[in-house]
């Protein structure tokens, strides 16, 4: 079966634009999460969906993110104003049931590059 | 607050050398641990997820310990590949779901 998909695959915009980010996660799966990789680092967290409820956006670095799973399936990350320290890569993960055994699915990822 | 650190950034060895990574985590009060391979330009790949009553899993050529005490894991690849090569990532999560904190990865290079 298909895997997360991340579209799209690289994205380049100018410095104050308005981006987004598109995920659709494996069918079924009720956890959807955000993340960001700069280049020689390890991801970090920046939003969890449950089903259709950000249940924690504890890692969105500033109000001008944000994100939205409107119908419990596909989720959308929006950046507002972008800012050349914005540029990384988006990964998106999900899985069957949120909880820490339960084994995320990544996606390839969203390069983003803001210039 | 949890940090996860791995040594070395980069790693390089010739094919069929047997070798370990290591990940250590500041916090010990973890759910699990877990192992992911990253090829470059791709998402992550889960390898290995040891459980925290557990002290190791194995999968393949590829073998997990943990040792929270010490606040440590192992990953020890045996008779390594060219095809091993790519970026591995530990990582803990922070509360009982999918929200990990990732180590920096070490970089592996195996040679022909």
């Amino acid at each position: 079966g298909a895997g997360v998909s991340q579209t799209p695959s690289n994205k380049v915009t100018e410095k104050g634009k308005y981006v987004e980010l598109r995920c659709d996660p494996i069918s079924g799966h009720t956890a959807l999460y955000w993340y960001r990789q700069s280049l020689g680092q390890g991801p970090e967290f920046l939003i969890y969906f449950q089903g259709t409820g950000a249940a924690d956006d504890s890692g969105l670095p500033n109000d001008r993110f944000f994100a939205v799973r409107p119908e419990g399936s596909v989720s959308t990350l929006k950046i507002q104003r972008t800012e050349r320290g914005d540029s990384a890569v988006y990964l998106c993960a999900s899985s069957r049931s949120g909880q820490s055994n339960s084994p995320l699915h990544f996606g390839n990822g969203t390069r983003l590059t803001v210039t | 607050k949890q940090e996860v650190t791995q040594i070395p950034a980069a790693l390089s060895v010739p094919e069929g050398e047997n070798l370990v990574l290591n990940c250590s985590f500041t916090d010990s009060a973890i759910y699990n641990l877990q192992w992911f391979r990253q090829d470059p330009g791709k998402g992550l790949t889960s390898l290995l997820l040891i459980q925290s009553s557990q002290r190791e899993q194995t999968s393949g050529r590829l073998n997990a310990s943990l040792d929270k005490s010490s606040g440590r894991s192992t990953l020890y690849i045996a008779a390594s590949q060219p095809g091993d090569s790519a970026t591995y990532l530990c990582a803990v999560p922070s509360s009982n779901t999918g929200k990990l904190i990732f180590g920096q990865g070490t970089t592996l290079q195996v040679k022909p």
